[in-house]
């Protein structure tokens, strides 16, 4: 069975002070890794999706990488609106059926950074 | 361009009622998927609509169903309503063309059984 594991459960950073999220995932096949923040009271906003193994993707102060069985998100010289809860998903090729709309979330990462 | 729009955005319900969220897609947007989330239990895929048919089902007792219009809006029910079923019900929108399209949600309907 699909299984996405994300690590620390919470991260509290002081402003300027930066550091990496874990995503490990299980899947049969990758379709799509991504990653997205979501902020209290509202939904999830994409932030980047990573294909294959090496691939690297930069936003601002972010900087998502995969591998074969894990991806980071590193968050650098982070500034207090950078506190949100980053929330992993994949996309698995099933051996039978299709995937449509269908992604595996982890349980999400909330960070707290402070001035 | 205006975001997924889900109404209401706060539910309170009473256990054995049924509750009805609508989802309106990002114009142009012809996929619309729907997610639970839960503090223990994170987001859980309920089911995805593409042209007003079901193309995908999550692992969802039956009393949780959907449907799409021709508009592409959308609405889930919830029947026989237990207090399990409190959690943050997101919609989410994509075109619907190919499987790994970044989803775009709306803020989510709050339901809280009693």
């Amino acid at each position: 069975e699909d299984q996405v594991t994300q690590s620390p459960e919470a991260l509290r950073l002081q402003e300027g002070e930066s550091s990496s999220l874990n995503c490990s995932y299980t899947v049969s096949g990758l379709r799509g890794l991504f990653w997205y923040r979501q902020d209290p009271g509202k939904g999830p906003e994409f932030l980047f999706t990573l294909y294959s193994a090496g691939e690297e993707k930069e936003k601002e102060r972010l900087k998502a990488t995969l591998t074969k069985k894990e991806s980071f998100l590193h968050i650098t010289a982070p500034k207090p609106e950078d506190s949100a809860t980053y929330l992993c998903a994949v996309q698995d090729k099933p051996l039978m059926g299709d995937s449509w709309g269908k992604f595996q979330f982890g349980a999400g990462t909330q960070v707290v950074v402070t001035p | 361009k205006a975001g997924v729009t889900q109404t209401p955005r706060y539910l309170i319900k009473t256990r054995g009622q049924q509750v009805t969220l609508s989802c309106s897609p990002i114009s142009g947007h012809r996929s619309v998927s729907w997610y639970q989330q839960t503090p223990g239990q994170g987001l859980q895929f309920l089911f995805e609509y593409f042209s007003e048919t079901q193309r995908n089902k999550g692992n969802f007792p039956g009393r949780f169903s959907g449907r799409q219009f021709s508009n592409s809006r959308s609405e889930m029910n919830v029947s026989t309503l237990e207090l399990g079923d409190s959690a943050l019900y997101l919609c989410a929108s994509s075109l619907g063309r190919s499987f790994n399209e970044k989803l775009f949600f709306g803020s989510g309907t709050q339901l809280s059984v009693l």
